[in-house]
């Protein structure tokens, strides 16, 4: 069962704009959430995270928005850089959980 | 090295055949996972080592599928029979013991069974 859901598997802007990247999550027990950033034949890297109490976190060009009503978490990247151009996964943990559910993941292309 | 590494990077095979999978993670990490991405699927957790612990397998898909942890360190995982199905990139991480820390990835064997 997919219990973490990108929805948008390619994601395409233009440099300088804002790319938003959705993640949709059917878990209520999920309360850690985080995005990875890969590269093509790189495993993924740490990008951003959020835990439930909040509703945003920023650092620098990258901002996490979570909606636990909505069960809908999105990643702002603002402006949006060519060395943006990855694949995002969205993923999720409960409480002392080890089982961290990922999305499929987007391809976001920056166009320079 | 300073990160997770994985070996081989590249591993073809023949169906039916055994393969193992290793993993070497960082230094003073006592939290190792591993992780199976099939092509157009999320990353699908398998099985996670911590310390001593004895290791939480929920994710494995079968029996065919086993991993070891030798002295805490470095990790193995086997694949006996391999299936075509059994195609992924198979990817490690590693992390501080505690929940919600950060895991670092290894960048992934690649398998392929013909």
């Amino acid at each position: 069962d997919q219990q973490v859901k990108q929805n948008s598997p390619s994601l395409s802007v233009q440099e300088g704009r804002i790319s938003i990247l959705n993640c949709d999550y059917t878990n209520s027990m999920f309360d850690y959430f985080l995005w990875y950033k890969k590269y093509p034949a790189e495993g993924p890297t740490f990008l951003i995270s959020i835990s439930s109490i909040k509703d945003k976190n920023e650092d620098g060009r990258f901002t996490v928005f979570l909606n636990k009503s909505a069960k809908h978490l999105s990643l702002h990247i603002v402006p949006s850089q060519p060395g943006d151009s990855a694949v995002y996964f969205c993923a999720a943990s409960a409480w002392g959980s080890n089982d961290m559910r990922f999305g499929a993941g987007t391809r976001l292309t920056v166009k320079p | 090295g300073a990160g997770v590494s994985q070996s081989p990077s590249n591993k073809v095979t023949e169906k039916g055949k055994d393969v193992e999978l290793r993993c070497d993670p960082i230094s003073g990490h006592t939290a190792l996972y591993w992780y199976r991405q099939s092509l157009g699927q999320g990353l699908e957790f398998l099985i996670y080592f911590q310390g001593n612990s004895a290791p939480d397998k929920s994710g494995l898909p079968s029996d065919r599928f086993s991993a070891e942890r030798t002295g805490g360190s470095v990790s193995t995982l086997t694949i006996q029979r391999t299936q075509q199905e059994d195609s992924a990139v198979y990817l490690c991480a590693s992390s501080f013991p505690d929940w919600g820390e950060t895991q670092y990835f290894g960048p992934g064997t690649r398998l392929l069974v013909l």
